[in-house]
């Protein structure tokens, strides 16, 4: 069955300008988590959704948002983006929430966003 | 909170096997730990998950001592292709956010 997908790819944004980006998760899958991943930073856990609610948050600030829709699929919103935004925004998803038991995420290729 | 500590980088030629070690020392009785390959500008790929003793599939084992808190991902006779960077995640339920280590950069010389 289908991977991971999202949309788009790749993004160019301006400072003060809002991004949404979108991702659809392996079909009879649950949960969707993100992430971003900087050079600086490395992968750093933005926030997981299960059955639309969202379930855990990382430490970034409240410019960052999401939501999932009943589907399962789910979009993140970055507002008033700053440079330091510029990065791979990644999402899994899995079956069940992360963490229960042996279910595994898995990943998508990511949306490589630049801030100029 | 089950941070993860891995080596930086490490160097490795074609044929050799690999093992790359994590030390997981707050690992929850009911965490998973999971071990993932990334290529620049990639996603994360999943390479195998365990919780103890040992795990096999067609690309790498896992092992996991008695103890848990560390875990060593074998990779037998690599090639020029795994050249990437591997993390080793610990999944917990009951934390607040989750959290990658800083990933192993495995450089394969021919």
């Amino acid at each position: 069955k289908a991977g991971v997908t999202q949309t788009p790819r790749y993004l160019i944004k301006t400072r003060g300008q809002q991004v949404t980006l979108s991702c659809s998760p392996i079909s009879g899958h649950r949960s969707v988590s993100w992430y971003q991943q900087t050079p600086g930073q490395g992968l750093q856990f933005l926030f997981e959704y299960f059955s639309e609610t969202q379930r855990n948050k990382g430490n970034f600030p409240g410019r960052f948002s999401g939501r999932q829709f009943s589907n399962s699929r789910s979009e993140m919103n970055v507002s008033t983006l700053e440079l330091g935004d510029s990065a791979l925004y990644l999402c899994a998803s899995s079956y069940s929430r992360p963490g229960q038991g042996e279910d595994t995420q898995y990943f998508g290729p990511g949306t490589r966003l630049t801030v100029l | 909170l089950a941070k993860t500590t891995q080596p930086i980088s490490m160097d490795s030629y074609e044929g050799q096997e690999v093992n790359i070690t994590c030390s997981h020392n707050n690992i929850a009785t009911n965490d998973y730990i999971t071990w993932y390959q990334q290529f620049p500008s990639q996603g994360p790929r999943f390479i195998i998950q365990g919780y103890k003793t040992k795990v096999t599939n067609e690309v790498a084992s896992l092992f996991i001592p008695a103890d848990r808190k560390s875990s060593t991902l074998s990779l037998p006779r690599v090639s020029l292709s795994d050249t990437a960077v591997y993390y080793c995640l610990v999944l917990s339920y009951n934390t607040d956010k989750l959290i990658f280590g800083t990933g192993t950069r495995l450089q394969v010389f021919p």
